[in-house]
């Protein structure tokens, strides 16, 4: 079945650049109709969306993020990669990478996550 | 953009009783749009209802989704042990293009 595997630095330096990728397997990431997405939860908080991006490379990225926010893929690693940049403390959070599915029923497409990573633990701190 | 608040925020039953755990929308949202997840300590959260109403692979019967507009509904039948946990609605949305959350209800055992 498919799985996700987030990677990257649990520690990351106020003002700096947080960088994060997604593994893939059991699936190739080319195959249309998926959204490739991220997600964070502060501890103890609510899921945040952050953005997601298409195989084609059209990206959608949360408005209150978009402006420190890339989201790519790499199609020969069959990974994609979250940037945030001049990230601060309120940017700790668990990441998690996601599949989104587009399944089309007939008279439109129904919009849900179906695949999670486990998730990573990332700290913004000096 | 449209804002999902999930009632109550902490509910408290026994095993065999039944939930109901609401989400209301800030305006309209397609029924296809909808969808439910379980998350339990340390877990990624786990998908269990799609398009409002419909199950997940491997979600028992117990778990139930309905309503369209501004109110839907998980119901929870007969709680088994294993169903103490937070429940999030979410909703994807075309202007601007972003699936949201509900801040969670957990489901908590009285």
């Amino acid at each position: 079945q498919v799985q996700l595997q987030e990677s990257g630095p649990g520690l990351v330096k106020p003002s700096q650049t947080l960088s994060l990728t997604c593994t893939v397997s059991g699936a190739s990431i080319t195959t249309s109709s998926n959204y490739w997405s991220w997600i964070r939860q502060p501890a103890g908080r609510g899921l945040e969306w952050i953005g997601h991006i298409y195989i084609s490379g059209s990206t959608n990225y949360n408005p209150s993020l978009k402006s420190r926010v890339t989201i790519s893929v790499d199609t020969s690693k069959n990974q994609f990669s979250l940037n945030l940049n001049s990230v601060t403390a309120a940017d700790t959070a668990v990441y998690y990478c996601v599949r989104a599915p587009l399944l089309w029923f007939g008279s439109g497409y129904y919009y849900y996550i179906d695949v999670w990573g486990k998730g990573t633990t990332v700290t913004v701190s000096s | 953009e449209i804002v999902l608040t999930q009632s109550p925020g902490t509910l408290s039953l026994s095993p065999g009783e039944g939930a109901t755990l609401s989400c209301r929308a800030s305006q309209s949202v397609r029924s296809n749009y909808l969808a439910w997840y379980q998350q339990k300590p340390g877990q990624a959260p786990r998908l269990l209802i799609y398009g409002a109403s419909t199950r997940a692979t491997g979600i028992p019967d117990r778990f139930s989704g309905s309503g369209s507009g501004t109110d839907f509904t998980l119901t929870i039948s007969r709680l088994e042990p294993e169903d103490f946990a937070l429940y999030y609605c979410q909703q994807y949305g075309i202007s601007p293009p972003m699936y949201t959350f509900g801040q969670g209800t957990k489901l908590e055992i009285k």
